[in-house]
């Protein structure tokens, strides 16, 4: 069972370049988020999908957008890339967006640097 | 605003003996609270939980405790390995959205 899968696992981007990091699960989890994690801080949601056609913001959306076409792959895009978007970026999924007894599962994150 | 924190960045345990990590909480609504345990270079990986009708929740070797008095929540870890060495993480989720609000984390080194 390969669980949650993001790649690529490292990149580097020059300052205006786009690109979209990928996500898969294979747990048919509704729900799937996208993270980012700074030095010294926690982790702060990006955006989060209940289900296929359905997204929604988290608490630092601007500069990514997000689709769920399929419960599986949940991609954050990366429109224009701004060293303030280096960061390691984390996607999780569960059956119910972490609520009680259904905990998110951790892809093992993408670890983004901008130029 | 809502926040979750953590009173100690690095916690350093003898091998063998018990760790006790604490995080304070600030929204009396939350209704659930989480652990995570991430190692270097992995995604956090759920450790334990604990509903707020609930004081404390036993695991394999790791106990929960919610003092909601305080707002405070603490992760005890018996008899130390060193595979527990990662930063530990507790987050909270109000129960009214999908959105957990996570502390900081706390480095926990083992020492031989």
């Amino acid at each position: 069972n390969a669980g949650v899968t993001q790649t690529p696992k490292f990149q580097v981007l020059k300052t205006g370049q786009s690109m979209t990091l990928q996500c898969a699960q294979d747990m048919n989890h509704e729900y799937m988020s996208w993270y980012r994690q700074d030095p010294g801080m926690g982790l702060r949601l990006i955006h989060y999908s209940v289900g296929a056609g359905i997204t929604d913001q988290g608490e630092v959306p601007n500069g990514y957008n997000v689709s769920r076409s399929t419960t599986e792959d949940f991609p954050l895009r990366l429109l224009s890339a701004a060293p303030s978007q280096t960061s390691v970026y984390f996607c999780a999924s569960s059956y119910s967006g972490g609520q009680a007894d259904s905990p998110l599962h951790f892809g093992n994150g993408t670890r983004l640097t901008v130029t | 605003g809502e926040s979750v924190g953590l009173h100690l960045p690095t916690l350093s345990v003898q091998e063998g003996d018990n760790s006790i990590i604490n995080c304070a909480y600030s929204n009396s609504a939350s209704d659930y609270f989480i652990w995570y345990k991430q190692e270097s270079g992995k995604g956090p990986q759920f450790i334990i939980d604990i509903r707020s009708n609930m004081d404390k929740r036993q695991g394999q070797r790791v106990t929960v405790l919610l003092n909601k008095t305080v707002k405070h929540l603490s992760l005890q870890i018996a008899a130390t390995q060193p595979g527990d060495s990662a930063v530990y993480f507790c987050a909270e989720n109000s129960g009214s959205n999908y959105q957990l609000i996570w502390g900081a984390g706390t480095k926990l080194i083992i020492k031989p």
